[in-house]
This record gives structure tokens, sequence and C-alpha cells, in this order.
């Protein structure tokens, strides 16, 4: 069976610092990986997707960067994080788009950057 | 742009009491839409996914229905335990599922 890791789930930050999330996924190849962030209270806004090794497509310009060095490890990098980064990253994964059974979701990152 | 606006942004039902929270959607082309259960700290659940106008999906207390516009979610008699955020998420094909705001939901025994 298919089963998507995320870690760390919870990360305190200071204004200024790098960040590394990682999300690996065990049990499929090839599959299409996503970086999502939800502000509280508020929907999934899709950050990177990717379709393949060293294939990233950005969504929102920011000081967050997506690499995909391996078919199923997929990372959220920032060199220097900002305040307004705060917030519950989730990484997912599908094969293709629209799969019948959506997309399977990690269990998250709580940033706090302080 | 593909929007997807969910209502009510909460909802706080007694055990027991029927309701149905609203997904309308504005999109170019629906290839699927899917409910998700998000409970606290933790990642989405897939629920449901819908194709086209008229299609029914059920799972226990829940019953997913799709128009043309928008798509409802039905709690029939609801538990304590369906107590999270009901989020539902549009794909088109183009890039990835868009999601939209969600509905927390709150059972009181």
């Amino acid at each position: 069976s298919q089963t998507i890791h995320q870690w760390p789930a919870t990360l305190v930050q200071p204004v200024g610092s790098p960040l590394s999330l990682e999300c690996t996924v065990e049990g499929t190849s090839n599959p299409n990986l996503y970086w999502y962030r939800q502000a509280a209270g508020r929907g999934l806004q899709l950050l990177f997707y990717s379709v393949g090794i060293g294939q990233i497509s950005s969504e929102v310009p920011q000081n967050l960067s997506a690499s995909r060095p391996q078919d199923r490890q997929f990372i959220l990098s920032s060199k220097k994080l900002l305040l307004s980064d705060s917030g519950f990253y989730l990484c997912a994964w599908g094969k293709g788009r629209g799969l019948a059974d959506g997309y399977t979701f990690g269990s998250g990152t709580r940033l706090t950057v302080v | 742009e593909d929007q997807v606006t969910q209502s009510p942004e909460a909802l706080r039902l007694q055990e027991g009491e029927s309701s149905s929270l609203n997904c309308s959607y504005t999109v170019s082309g629906l290839r699927g839409l899917f409910w998700y259960r998000q409970d606290p700290g933790k990642g989405p659940e897939f629920l449901f996914t819908l194709y086209s106008a008229g299609e029914e999906k059920e799972k226990e207390r829940l019953k997913a229905t799709l128009t043309k516009k928008e798509s409802f979610l039905h709690i029939t008699a609801p538990k304590p335990e369906d107590s999270a955020t009901y989020l539902c998420a549009v794909d088109t094909g183009r890039r990835a599922l868009t999601f939209g705001s969600g509905t927390r939901l709150q059972v009181q025994p």
C-alpha cells in the first residue's frame, strides 16, 4: 500500500533562518507531488507541484522553493524565512491529475516563524 | 481563474440534526469534484469524487451530490465524531486541485 511521510510535525524558526521540509512517498512510482500551505481557518493554497524528477512548477511567487531530487522525494526550502511563512504545510501525492481517489496527504508540518 | 466557494464557514449542529454543506464552483471544464474531511492538526482525508451533474455518492451518514454549478455534502443524523472541517476541491486538468476554504462542522452531543 502507498504511504506518505512528512516531517517534522512541528517547527518553530526565527525570522531569517533557513527552512527544509521533507516529504517521501512509498509504494508507488512516478507520482505527481504537491506542496500546499494552509493558513489558520483557510483553504489549501497550492505552492508547488512536480510531475517528475527535477520538474518543478511554482504557483505563487515568494521566498520558498521546492526540489525533487528523487522520484519519491519532495523538499520545500527557504533561505530566509519571513513571518508570513507561518502556516500548516501539507505534502500530497497523486497518480496523474484527477485521480479517482484524489490526492493522498501527509500529516502536515506546523511552521511558526517568530 | 478557477474559483471554489464553500458555505457556511462554520456550522454547529446538535447530534441527530441533519444539514447540508455547500460548495459552489466556477471553472472551465470540470473533470472532477472532490470532498475531503480534515481533523485539527492533520492532513485532509479523501471522502468522495464526483464527475458529472446528477451523480451521488454515499458513505455512512454522508451523501455528496453534484450539479453543474455546485455540490452538496448532506449529513444525516450526525454524531459528535463527524465534527471536522470539510473541504471541497475541483480538478480541471490544468495543474492541481483547487480547494475551497472549508466548512468547520461541530456536532454537539
